[in-house]
């Protein structure tokens, strides 16, 4: 099974600043045939569900903010928000799909410094 | 608008059942995958549990011979039976349904979930 591993496991952000959040998965979820990455990012908010931000690892859900991006390919991804406001204090996972056995990373806490 | 609505959690003894449903509108669970992901107090999220459009169903090591995952289409409703429970089966449950009918998608929507406890 492919495992998801991301880094750091919480980061403290000023406000307005650029806050990054790595993802690496233990085999590459590429798909050769369409040229796409089976991965996705979620945010999830005290006592809510988990939201999607990004999924094919760089194309943004209708309604998320521009701020927000994602990057990478194979086994390396990269979620941005550009500049950190107050209200994307929250927990993030990437998720790949690759296969029917998804997996989760283990989540970065984002908070305010 | 599509709405996900989890019930059944509780609080169960170890090597209990219990069955979650997932009550599913704005949609057909007919030709759609749909999922079960759970998070334990505090965790992460863990994926539990997928059924295709068509046939196929598919659980996490964790649960394999345990949980099971059904469609009734009728009520337009998943559910989730569980047997055997465990202590590291105390989640809260979320009902997942994918971006795209195919069972390779991310997730769109999700339910607000529900609780499971399993202890004495």
């Amino acid at each position: 099974d492919i495992v998801m591993t991301q880094s750091p496991d919480s980061l403290a952000v000023s406000l307005g600043e650029r806050a990054t959040i790595n993802c690496k998965s233990s085999q590459s979820v590429l798909n050769s045939s369409n040229n796409k990455n089976y991965l996705a990012w979620y945010q999830q908010k005290p006592g809510q569900p988990p939201k999607l931000l990004i999924y094919w690892a760089s194309t943004r859900e209708s309604g998320v903010p521009d701020r927000f991006s994602g990057s990478g390919s194979a086994t390396d991804f990269t979620l941005t928000i550009s500049s950190l406001q107050a209200e994307d204090v929250a927990v993030y996972y990437c998720q790949h799909y690759y296969t029917t056995a998804w997996a989760f990373g283990q989540g970065t806490k984002v908070e305010i410094k | 608008e599509v709405q996900l609505v989890e019930s059944g959690g509780g609080l169960v003894q170890p090597g209990g059942s219990l069955r979650l449903s997932c009550a599913a509108s704005g949609f057909s669970l007919s030709s759609c995958a749909m999922s079960w992901v759970r998070q334990a107090p505090g965790k992460g999220l863990e994926w539990v549990s997928g059924i295709s459009g068509s046939v196929g169903t598919y659980y996490a090591d964790s649960v394999k011979g345990r949980f099971t995952i059904s469609r009734d289409k009728s009520t337009n409703t998943v559910y989730l039976q569980m047997s055997s429970l465990r202590a590291e089966d105390t989640a809260i449950y979320y009902c997942a349904k994918g971006k795209y009918s195919g069972d390779l998608s991310p997730v769109a929507c999700w339910g607000q979930g529900t609780l499971v406890t399993v202890s004495s």
